[in-house]
């Protein structure tokens, strides 16, 4: 397996614009999982799914925010409209029941 | 609410040391705690993963041990070396096997040559 897979790895935009990010779980893991890191932050959990479904989303910052899991293999963040306070790298991570979880290569977003 | 801490933030030692790093956790209810590597620009690495029933595991030069009653875990890393430099983040995993994964704010680890 490829590992988890995400993309775009960097996305540049201007503040209003709507950013899309993507991720692809390891084929079979169940739970699936987007966080944020900031220096500033460190490592925040926004929104976690489980058998496709969004379990929590309470670390979501605000309703500009929304992710979805269509099915098994894709899941996307969306930021609308974007800040430049939401530059950050963003991770997608997948986990098999009680398993280790694995992590993307992350998308570093700048936002100007 | 389940925080967890790493402390120190940063730790410089010299190549052949042995060192340990620290973090603790609030809530001992945990279902397990992992312990990742982070090198500069890239994702995170599962190192060890420790169930709540276990005590410790074990991964080459690696280390880790876990007292869930004191809210506390520590990795340690024998003859450290060079290509150990990295962050080093541990993450705890609340009530289940489908729950949320909480994040230190990790240790960043320089070994000098």
């Amino acid at each position: 397996d490829a590992g988890v897979i995400q993309s775009p790895r960097h996305e540049v935009t201007e503040m209003g614009q709507e950013v899309t990010l993507r991720c692809k779980p390891i084929s079979g893991h169940n739970s699936l999982f987007w966080y944020r890191q900031t220096m500033m932050r460190g490592l925040e959990l926004l929104i976690y799914f489980n058998n496709n479904v969004p379990i929590d989303d309470s670390g979501m910052p605000e309703d500009r925010f929304s992710a979805k899991m269509p099915n098994a293999s894709f899941s996307t963040l969306k930021i609308q409209p974007s800040e430049p306070r939401d530059s950050a790298v963003y991770f997608c991570a997948s986990i098999q029941g009680s398993e280790r979880a694995f992590f993307g290569q992350g998308t570093r977003l700048t936002v100007v | 609410k389940q925080e967890v801490t790493q402390i120190p933030a940063a730790l410089s030692v010299p190549e052949g040391e042995n060192l340990v790093l620290n973090c603790s956790f609030t809530d001992s209810a945990i279902y397990n705690l992992q312990w990742f590597r982070q090198d500069p620009g890239k994702g995170l690495t599962s190192l060890l993963l420790i169930q709540s029933s276990q005590r410790e595991q074990t991964s080459g030069r690696l280390n880790a041990s876990l007292d869930k009653s004191s809210g506390r875990s520590t990795l340690y890393i024998a003859a450290s070396q060079p290509g150990d430099s990295a962050t080093y983040l541990c993450a705890v995993s609340l009530y289940s096997s489908a729950s949320k994964i909480i994040f230190g704010s990790g240790t960043r680890l320089s070994i000098r040559p």
